[in-house]
């Protein structure tokens, strides 16, 4: 099975800090993305990376940077802390090819006071 | 632009069937994917269609029109440990990246005894 592990489930910041959110897959995907979810909102896309060291926006990207030092790994970055990105953050990866389905971490529960 | 519509909550009886629908207007279509998550919980792939018609999957069908920007999820024989949210999301082509997901509200699915 396709395993995308997040390394925090859940996390409390002051408004700020400097946070990192680190996600791992271990199938070989080359697509990784980053996705908030929101009560009402849904998941939206903040970044996605399709190669290392390749990255893109997506629909949320203000706030938020991304970096795919590795292909196994892609991490998000927020440089400055700020209540109203208290939210559920979620990772998944997929292949290029094919039908793209997204396997998904369990996500990271961010509190930012 | 991206916009998916899909219900909120829904409320059915054990053993009965609901309809989950999901009406899309999206900046290019390369498939549709219905998602299911449980509270707390990563989401996970139900279905995927690409063309238009019904697809089954057990208990679980999804069906397509594309030209009427339409999709539903039929989920017969519900069972308990089908309440749930499900989400709509549609797949449309991104420069040289492949593909991204873009994702609806969701729809919160109680089964009642």
């Amino acid at each position: 099975d396709v395993k995308v592990t997040q390394s925090s489930r859940y996390l409390v910041k002051r408004t700020g800090e400097k946070v990192f959110l680190e996600c791992v897959q271990d199938m070989d995907h080359e697509n990784m993305f980053w996705y908030r979810q929101d009560p009402g909102l849904g998941l939206r896309l903040i970044y996605f990376s399709y190669d290392v060291k390749m990255k893109e926006k997506g629909d949320i990207p203000e706030g938020y940077s991304v970096s795919r030092e590795k292909k196994e790994r892609f991490s998000l970055i927020l440089e400055s802390a700020s209540t109203n990105q208290t939210s559920m953050y979620l990772c998944a990866s997929s292949l290029r090819s094919g039908a793209n389905v997204l396997t998904f971490g369990a996500g990271s529960r961010l509190t930012v006071l | 632009g991206q916009n998916i519509d899909q219900p909120t909550e829904m409320t059915a009886t054990e053993g009965a069937i609901v309809q989950i629908n999901c009406t899309y207007q999206t900046s290019g279509f390369n498939g549709l994917f219905w998602y299911q998550q449980h509270a707390g919980e990563a989401p996970t792939f139900l279905s995927y269609n690409v063309l238009d018609g019904l697809e089954e999957k057990g208990r679980f069908s999804s069906f397509l029109s594309r030209s009427k920007g339409y999709s539903y999820l039929l989920l017969k024989e519900l069972q308990m440990k089908d309440s749930a949210s499900y989400l709509c999301a549609v797949r449309s082509p991104i420069k040289a990246a492949g593909n991204k997901l873009t994702f609806g509200g969701g729809t919160r699915v109680l089964v009642k005894p």
